[in-house]
């Protein structure tokens, strides 16, 4: 089972109010990740552990809090939304290392009113 | 910092037409290429990927040829299908970060395939 999944898959969240987004995967891997998606702008990575060791972009690293309590769970927290959060959240996950696949879920599209 | 240029937008064709989505990428250092498809309601999957210059990468009819002296990486298929209609990525990765593959990605090129 090569599955990723994100809960919930649209969620509305109102201005200055805190977000939270789940992901897990059953496939014991090492590393996973959390990716923005504008329209009309690339995917965008936000952070990743590897591990139990959380890594955020520069440019986000205020912005998004991430918690991996276990190997399958991680979220990723906004502290206050923003309207500039509305997007897609892609979760993905993958073995460790490098030059491995990426397992993306479907994602949760989040509106911010 | 890497980046990844690809067509961007909409690309529509007829069934059994010629499909070319072009790729360019920066890269300070030597990535990984890859191309991942995005079919409605799913996340991205890998189609496939290249590591080597002159590497053909290829997958359900679909290929693309690592080219480093134009920093190019072009996917492309002989007669597509309706059911190719999809999301296109093209990527790489960022092999410096110890455990992780860092994807750079290109803003996606939607197919549509019509009948």
């Amino acid at each position: 089972d090569t599955t990723v999944k994100q809960n919930p898959r649209y969620k509305l969240a109102r201005v200055g109010k805190p977000v939270n987004l789940i992901c897990s995967q059953t496939m014991n891997h090492d590393t996973m990740y959390w990716y923005q998606k504008k329209p009309n702008q690339a995917p965008k990575l936000l952070l990743f552990y590897y591990d139990k060791i959380l890594n955020r972009e520069a440019d986000t690293f205020e912005k998004f809090q991430s918690s991996r309590p276990n190997n399958s769970f991680c979220s990723l927290y906004i502290g206050s939304a923003g309207l500039e959060y509305s997007a897609m959240y892609l979760c993905a996950s993958s073995p460790g290392g490098v030059q491995n696949t990426l397992y993306f879920g479907a994602g949760t599209r989040l509106s911010v009113l | 910092g890497d980046s990844v240029t690809q067509t961007e937008g909409q690309v529509a064709l007829s069934e059994e037409d010629f499909l070319t989505i072009h790729c360019n990428y920066s890269a300070s250092g030597y990535p990984t290429l890859f191309w991942y498809v995005q079919y409605p309601g799913e996340g991205p999957q890998l189609l496939f990927r290249a590591s080597r210059d002159k590497e053909k990468g290829s997958s359900r009819g679909f290929e693309a040829t690592y080219d480093k002296g134009t920093t190019s990486f072009h996917l492309r298929k002989a007669s597509v299908q309706e059911s190719d209609s999809a999301v296109y990525y093209c990527a790489l990765s960022d092999q410096n970060t110890e455990g992780a593959d860092r994807l750079t990605f290109g803003k996606g090129t939607q197919l549509i395939i019509q009948p």
